[in-house]
């Protein structure tokens, strides 16, 4: 079970990248670390996954370090649009105990 | 494509009333998620369904009952309810993966707010 670690916060303004960084010392050796969006009154919802080194995708990247004991979010030039709550998730092998840590809230500022 | 549906979206109880939250996903998925999310906090997890016919305890089971008679239905039961259940309860799936790698995405519903009086 791996036990997730984000800052509670994060301030940016628009055009700026963040990274969003996660630590996950225990993370088991099959497991995912996969990151998630949630706005306000909805669902949270799969922005990006990965196993190891960089992934990218249409609206992020993920960078996950040789001991992937940390993983780290980038979002380019955010929006206001991306201002939402974004929790790192580690796990998936056998999908179970799936559980969230309390997220990091980014606001996006104009 | 519906994906998971949760009914109902909302619902007022008064204390010691029991109601059951549905959740229904079409994906054929292996696996089934109940949450809770209190106002400006993450989620926690309340039990889990790794397939048909089984379920499990996760962060903060106490007060609630599951049961996955079907393998698109999970349902979150409320035998006695109390003012402080009062939350949203999200439901998720997630499809198994391969023999060694799982990919562990969840598929969340749009939530049920519940308030207990």
């Amino acid at each position: 079970l791996a036990k997730t670690t984000q800052p509670i916060s994060m301030d940016s303004y628009e055009g700026q990248e963040v990274n969003i960084t996660c630590s996950h010392n225990n993370i088991a050796t099959n497991d995912y670390i996969t990151w998630y969006q949630q706005f306000p009154s909805q669902g949270p919802r799969f922005i990006i996954q990965g196993y190891k080194t960089k992934v990218t995708n249409e609206v992020a990247s993920l960078f996950i370090p040789a001991d992937r004991k940390s993983s780290t979010l980038s979002l380019p030039r955010v929006s206001l649009s991306d201002t939402a709550v974004y929790y790192c998730l580690g796990g998936g092998y056998n999908n179970n105990d799936m559980r969230f840590g309390a997220g990091t809230r980014l606001t996006v500022k104009p | 494509n519906a994906g998971v549906t949760q009914t109902p979206k909302f619902r007022v109880l008064k204390t010691g009333q029991s109601m059951t939250l549905l959740c229904a996903q079409d994906m054929n998925h292996e696996y089934m998620y109940w949450y809770r999310q209190d106002p400006g906090m993450g989620l926690r997890l309340i039990h889990y369904s790794v397939g048909e016919g089984t379920t499990a305890k996760g962060e903060v089971p106490d007060g609630y009952n599951v049961s996955r008679l079907k393998k698109q239905n999970f349902l979150l039961g409320l035998e006695s309810a109390a003012p402080s259940q009062t939350s949203v309860y999200f439901c998720a799936s997630s499809p198994q993966g391969s023999s060694t790698r799982s990919t562990g995405e969840l598929f969340f519903g749009e939530g049920s707010r519940l308030t207990v009086l």
